[in-house]
């Protein structure tokens, strides 16, 4: 079974300042990691993936994520948040030797206040 | 270069009525994922079809929901004798064949049925 948690439903940050989402997950084989953003109304869109390789992604939008084996997380960050930012944030793991199925977190809303 | 397209966007049925609920992937993609988003929810999934087979239903419901993607056209979801909790939204997503199984989900807008 594979799973994910977002333990924070809200982050509200100032603008310009640095923004952290988190993200744990749980899988049995080799982790797949994926973050998500859906704007009110709207579909979800990648911002970035892990995979393999380095631990640091760089994705869509200025944003980038840390992968940590050892806690088992895959924080979003993202150096200056922007007003623009502000959405609905998922996490999404799958499960590297059980392809297809991608389990996704509840979602974190994320509030940038200019 | 379409994305995925769902159609209808907004579906309105009343109780007992049947909802279908399309999505046409991506150019190339043979993957095809269904998820449901309840109000103030994450993204549940229901099923992961390739043409002609479901490989992974394992979040349908048991009863009234079925869902197909032919040989040709688009994807079906299949809702019957819809009830008020079957209001959500419906995302369809789509994705490369697996082989690897890094290929990252493409969603479409979504499809918000209401049940009267």
């Amino acid at each position: 079974a594979q799973s994910v948690a977002q333990p924070e439903d809200q982050v509200n940050v100032a603008e310009g300042n640095p923004l952290t989402v988190k993200c744990t997950y749980s899988v049995s084989g080799n982790p797949y990691l994926f973050w998500y953003v859906q704007y009110p109304n709207r579909g979800l869109q990648f911002l970035l993936k892990y995979i393999t390789g380095d631990n640091l992604v760089k994705g869509s939008y200025g944003f980038e994520a840390e992968f940590n084996k050892s806690q088992t997380s895959f924080h979003l960050k993202k150096p200056s948040a922007l007003v623009s930012d502000s959405a609905l944030y998922f996490c999404a793991v799958r499960d590297g030797e059980n392809a297809g199925k991608s389990t996704f977190g509840d979602g974190t809303t994320l509030t940038v206040k200019p | 270069n379409a994305g995925v397209m769902q159609n209808p966007r907004h579906l309105v049925r009343r109780r007992g009525q049947e909802a279908r609920l399309r999505c046409s992937p991506m150019k190339g993609h043979s993957h095809v994922y269904w998820y449901r988003q309840l109000p103030e929810e994450g993204l549940k999934f229901m099923v992961y079809l390739q043409k002609e087979n479901i490989i992974d239903e394992s979040g349908m419901p048991k009863e009234r929901f079925s869902a197909e993607f032919p040989k040709e056209g688009p994807s079906i979801l299949r809702i019957q004798q819809v009830v008020r909790g079957d209001s959500a939204a419906y995302f369809c997503a789509s994705s490369l064949r697996i082989v690897g199984s890094s290929y990252e989900q493409y969603f479409g807008p979504g499809t918000r049925l209401t049940v009267t």
